[in-house]
């Protein structure tokens, strides 16, 4: 247990649909992250967070939009997916922006 | 791109020390080493980070080459619950991670 969780823990869509994933962190941290680890592949750091400002977007497509409302809680909105952003899609926070980060255990999403 | 080298795997006897190594020769003077691992199918966990000097914890110890240039991460007893991917990460925060070792420990 890392103190950070995410929710659901596994999805299955469609293309045309629309999903959210949710990461929550009990650690009073003020950055957070989303990462992609497709199959066979090191983890890509999508989006960064620090104190509630999005500060990196490593070129996602905009069918992937985040959303931080408060510094405990961190969403990733999904739309119109294509079947090759199947993945497990990781959230993580820390301290400060790009210290010690703490994963959660990652959301293992199916596109059909 | 992931600026480490490490070995695709080993393997390791429970009870044993494991010995992961890491070459990073391009590595600048104001980056750490940086050590996670990845347990199938769970988020990479934080291990131990270092600068320069070598570095120990609860669960492993880092040792960094005094041109900085290579490290090695030990874990000093390897039960089989240290099974898993370990990335050895170069930077001054944002982490790019590699394939990593893919770390065996047998019985």
């Amino acid at each position: 247990e890392t103190g950070v969780t995410q929710t659901p823990r596994h999805l299955v869509m469609g293309m045309t649909n629309k999903k959210s994933l949710k990461c929550e962190q009990h650690l009073g941290h003020n950055a957070m992250y989303w990462y992609k680890q497709s199959a066979k592949k090191p983890l890509e750091l999508m989006f960064v967070y620090s104190l509630e400002e999005r500060v990196e977007n490593n070129s996602v497509p905009s069918r992937f939009s985040p959303e931080c409302p408060n510094s405990s809680h961190l969403f990733l909105h999904l739309h119109t997916l294509q079947p090759e952003d199947s993945a497990l899609y990781l959230c993580a926070s820390s301290r400060i922006q790009y210290d010690e980060q703490f994963f959660g255990p990652g959301t293992r999403l199916t596109v059909l | 791109d992931a600026k480490t080298t490490q070995p695709p795997s080993m393997d390791c006897a429970e009870g044993r020390a494991a010995n992961l190594p890491c070459n990073h020769s391009t590595i600048s003077g104001n980056e750490y080493v940086y050590w996670y691992r990845q347990i199938h199918s769970q988020g990479p966990q934080y291990i131990i980070h270092g600068l320069k000097n070598n570095e120990t914890n609860e669960m492993a110890s880092l040792i960094i080459t005094e041109d900085r240039k290579s490290s090695t991460l030990i874990l000093p007893h390897a039960t089989l619950r240290d099974t898993a991917v370990y990335y050895c990460i170069v930077s001054v925060g944002k982490l790019i991670f590699g394939q990593g070792t893919e770390l065996s420990v047998k019985p």
